[in-house]
């Protein structure tokens, strides 16, 4: 069955620095998402892409972060200077966007900002 | 009033036992409503998902909507050790048109106890 693969599956990040989360999506899917969860609480939508552009992006996602699809396989997420609040499992994923279908979830990044 | 609730539990019940799971929503405009399972450190794995009001069954679960009340359920019928998670409802209010943002509900966690 095809799979949603986000790297690394653990990153630990000292306050203030860059992380970029990599995910590739599922080859024929169109839209691609990030979420995010802190330990506890719910999932929570940070942003959805669509032809090369974020088509919706919640409060979260703000300046310091960004997303991209560098190549035809790839979709990124980078945070550009990292605050202790931003420790999360970090869930990439994406939907072939007809309508008919649920999201396919990678299995997340946490990431742990020290 | 929260957009998403559900009730976190924990919730236990016995091997074989007719599981029930509920969220209430106020946002009228959600169209398409989903139930994923999330094991522990995992991303969350899509169950149903159901348009509208109505019922859907896929073997041992079954999914109703009912809009005018603004509730969905997720039933699980001879409830196996396996089952054992956290489930989520999520909700969304169009799909397949660039804007397929999920609001998800806390999670209810299930153990079946064998």
């Amino acid at each position: 069955e095809p799979e949603v693969t986000q790297t690394p599956s653990h990153q630990v990040t000292q306050m203030g620095q860059e992380v970029i989360l990599r995910c590739v999506p599922i080859s024929n899917h169109l839209y691609f998402y990030w979420y995010r969860q802190i330990l506890g609480q719910k999932v929570e939508f940070l942003v959805s892409f669509y032809n090369n552009e974020i088509s919706e992006k919640s409060e979260i996602f703000d300046d310091q972060f960004s997303v991209e699809r560098p190549d035809g396989s790839n979709f990124t997420l980078k945070i550009r200077s990292t605050k202790l609040e931003d420790s999360a499992m970090y869930f990439c994923a994406s939907s072939e966007g007809r309508g008919d279908y649920g999201y396919t979830f990678g299995s997340g990044t946490r990431l742990t900002v020290v | 009033q929260k957009e998403v609730e559900q009730d976190p539990g924990p919730l236990s019940v016995p091997e074989g036992a007719i599981v029930s799971l509920n969220c209430t929503y106020s946002n009228s405009a959600f169209q398409y409503f989903m139930w994923y399972r999330q094991y522990s450190r995992k991303g969350p794995e899509l169950l149903m998902y159901t348009y509208s009001s109505g019922n859907k069954e896929d073997g041992r679960f079954t999914a109703q909507v009912d809009k005018s009340s603004k509730y969905i359920s997720l039933f699980i019928r001879d409830s196996q050790p396996s089952d054992s998670a956290t489930y989520l409802c999520a909700m969304s209010p169009l799909l397949g048109f660039g804007n397929e943002k999920l609001t998800f509900g806390t999670g209810t966690r299930l153990t079946i106890i064998p």
